[in-house]
């Protein structure tokens, strides 16, 4: 069955980069997109941006400055790296296949 | 970008009722290639991923309860619970797909009364 499941580090300090991996199962990543979406806590969601199945991204202007989106279709992975992280960049992190499938969400913490 | 705007930004109900909540639109989301509006709705509930519901503003996805209704069109967007369960106590949120960035109401809270 379709299943994405986050990693990372729970824990990043300010200014530093995030390094997060989603890794699929029951599917393929050059037939579907994949999204990541986070969500700060208590509060809403902010789409963050997409590598689609054909391998092109897009990002949300806000954060594509410092935001990169890439994948490993061998590994069946996709990975997220953020640079410059601030406070306000802590909550949960998810990935998604075309917002149907969801992973689990991994939280990050920006802090010293 | 486009902006979501939902309101109410809470809502309390009582199980049974008929619950509406709304989503704006700063921009058409009808796409004029096919008639279709790129809208979708999605359930949260503490703890766990968001859950879509509704896409293309009206279609519930596969082993949703028929009492989620999605309706509109253009700009204006509503979800309509016909018959509120307790279960169905989440927060509620509509995203565009019709341009990236891809972007999110802040979301509807039902709440039990």
């Amino acid at each position: 069955q379709v299943q994405l499941k986050e990693s990372g580090p729970g824990l990043v300090q300010p200014s530093q980069t995030l390094s997060l991996t989603c890794t699929v199962s029951g599917f393929s990543l050059t037939s579907y997109n994949v999204h990541w979406v986070r969500q700060p806590p208590g509060k809403g969601l902010e789409w963050m941006g997409v590598i689609w199945s054909g391998g092109n991204t897009d990002y949300n202007s806000a954060l594509k400055p410092r935001l990169s989106i890439s994948r490993d279709t061998s590994k069946s992975q996709v990975f997220l790296t953020m640079n410059s992280l601030q406070t306000e960049d802590t909550g949960i992190y998810y990935c998604n296949r075309n917002s149907v499938y969801w992973g689990q969400g991994v939280m990050v913490t920006v802090s010293s | 970008d486009i902006v979501m705007t939902q309101t109410p930004s809470s809502q309390a109900v009582s199980a049974g009722e008929k619950v509406t909540m709304s989503c704006k639109s700063s921009q058409s989301l009808l796409y004029s290639g096919d008639q279709k509006n790129y809208l979708a709705w999605y359930q949260q509930k503490p703890g766990q991923s968001p859950k879509l519901l509704i896409y293309l503003a009206s279609t519930r996805e596969s082993g949703v309860p028929d009492r989620f209704i999605g309706s509109g069109s253009g700009t204006d967007f509503t979800l309509t619970i016909s018959s509120v369960q307790a279960e169905d106590l989440a927060d509620y949120y509509c995203q565009q797909h019709y341009s990236y960035p891809y972007t999110f109401g802040a979301g509807t809270k039902l709440e039990l009364k």
